[in-house]
């Protein structure tokens, strides 16, 4: 079956760069949502979009932005990359009548 | 807001001992509940689930939670752990329609 899609699976940037984390969502899902997993942390919810319009947010940094498109996959974008950014960050998608997410494998981002 | 409380956060057994994983949760209205495994360096994978009915629920690989809900409890269950079943254990809560709040994690060592 087919499963999320994250891409990439590793990313290595500087500081004060910028990165851009793709999430190919389950077919006919329409629902997407971004968390980020610190080292030895449970995963903080950053932002959700259902069918293109964000419809929650977490503690999602200004210097990040994200959008769903029209195919329903999800980009986050992070500028101005910090150290503290380094973390896994996982994508997670569901159709809205059943509430169940499945979450793809992860970016894990390193900022040097 | 909901929360999530994970009251052990390291757990040590030996093969073939039996695992109780406790979880507290905050809300007191309908509740949608979660645990969810993830092995060392991989994503998270859906344990079990509770939406609704009956408040023992059976997931994969042996694993069972009960809801309580007078004691607002998701406790997780499995009679005779493996060395297998080493990973970090999460429970969740979906609070609204777009948000899934996680516990801290417990980090389960199996010893062979």
């Amino acid at each position: 079956a087919a499963g999320v899609i994250q891409s990439p699976r590793h990313l290595i940037k500087e500081k004060r760069e910028t990165a851009t984390l793709k999430c190919y969502p389950i077919p006919r899902h329409d629902t997407v949502y971004w968390y980020q997993q610190g080292p030895g942390q449970d995963p903080q919810f950053l932002i959700s979009f259902y069918e293109k319009m964000q419809s929650d947010k977490g503690s999602i940094p200004d210097r990040f932005s994200a959008q769903q498109f029209s195919d329903y996959h999800s980009e986050l974008n992070m500028s101005s990359l910090e150290l503290g950014d380094s973390a896994l960050y996982f994508c997670a998608s569901s159709n809205r009548g059943h509430h169940e997410a499945f979450f793809g494998q992860g970016t894990r981002l390193t900022v040097v | 807001a909901q929360s999530v409380s994970q009251h052990n956060h390291h757990v040590i057994l030996s093969e073939a001992a039996s695992l109780e994983l406790g979880c507290n949760y905050s809300y007191g209205g309908t509740v949608n509940l979660f645990w969810y495994v993830q092995y060392p360096g991989q994503h998270l994978q859906l344990l079990l689930k509770y939406f609704s009915g009956d408040p023992l629920v059976k997931g994969i690989k042996g694993f069972e939670a009960e809801f309580i809900k007078s004691k607002f409890s998701f406790n997780l269950r499995k009679p005779s752990v493996q060395w297998s079943d080493t990973a970090e254990y999460f429970c969740a809560v979906k609070q609204g329609t777009y948000k899934y709040i996680f516990g801290t994690g417990t980090r389960l060592k199996v010893l062979a």
